[in-house]
């Protein structure tokens, strides 16, 4: 399973860290991906990190000012979120992605309950 | 940018009945397109992947198929746990999700 903390009430401009710890399933062998969701709205791809960390990839709403990181010896993922605005409000879900699939990005099979941020003045 | 549309928006129906659900990708995604169930304060949960291939744990209810710009998810008999939004989402590119359809109670 995966399970996200470090969500909470931040001004614009603030920064925030997100993580997500993972259990069950061996960390180190799977491409882990954030993806958000805006009160009552869709699902948004924000990053995600290859197994190695060879690979970083960034949805153009977030490049340059959000850094996804891992570590695997503690099982963990972090996002660090800086310059945040209020349109990054959002439930924030950590996943890991499907295994053999061919295209350029995942499908995801197994998601974190999610940690909501919020910014606001 | 490839831009995922799915219809209806809303669709009520009885429990029992067959449920359609249609996806459309901007341009060709190949068979890169997957579907997820998600009920209210929960997680997303993935029903189909691959367009066609159930996850682990779906039931056979559920059907997906389609490839290049058009998809359908078929619920074939709607069970009271099925009420819920469904997003299709491709992964040909960087990933990106259609705006959803909920099935809700006729």
């Amino acid at each position: 399973q995966l399970v996200e903390s470090g969500g909470g009430l931040v001004k614009p401009g603030e920064s925030l860290r997100l993580s997500c710890a993972a259990s069950g399933f061996i960390f180190s062998d799977y491409t882990i991906n954030w993806v958000r969701q805006a009160p009552g709205r869709g699902l948004e791809w924000v990053a995600s990190i290859s197994s190695d960390s060879g690979y970083i990839y960034y949805a153009d709403s977030v490049e340059g000012r959000f850094t996804i990181s891992r570590d695997n010896p503690r099982n963990s993922l972090s996002l660090l979120m800086n310059s945040l605005r209020a349109e990054d409000t959002a439930v924030y879900y950590c996943a890991r992605v499907v295994e053999g699939t061919t295209g350029v990005g995942d499908a995801f099979d197994i998601w974190g309950q999610g940690t909501m941020v919020t910014v606001s003045s | 940018e490839i831009v995922m549309t799915q219809s209806p928006a809303t669709l009520s129906v009885s429990p029992g009945e067959r449920a359609t659900l249609s996806c459309g990708a901007s341009q060709s995604v190949s068979r890169n397109l997957a579907w997820y169930q998600q009920k209210p304060g929960q997680s997303p949960r993935l029903l189909i992947y691959d367009a066609s291939t159930r996850a682990t744990g779906v039931p056979d209810r559920f059907s997906g198929s389609g490839s290049g710009t058009e998809f359908t998810l078929t619920i074939s008999s709607l069970q009271s746990e099925d009420f819920a939004v469904y997003y299709c989402q491709q992964y040909h590119d960087w990933p990106r999700f259609g705006p959803g359809t909920k099935v809700d109670v006729k």
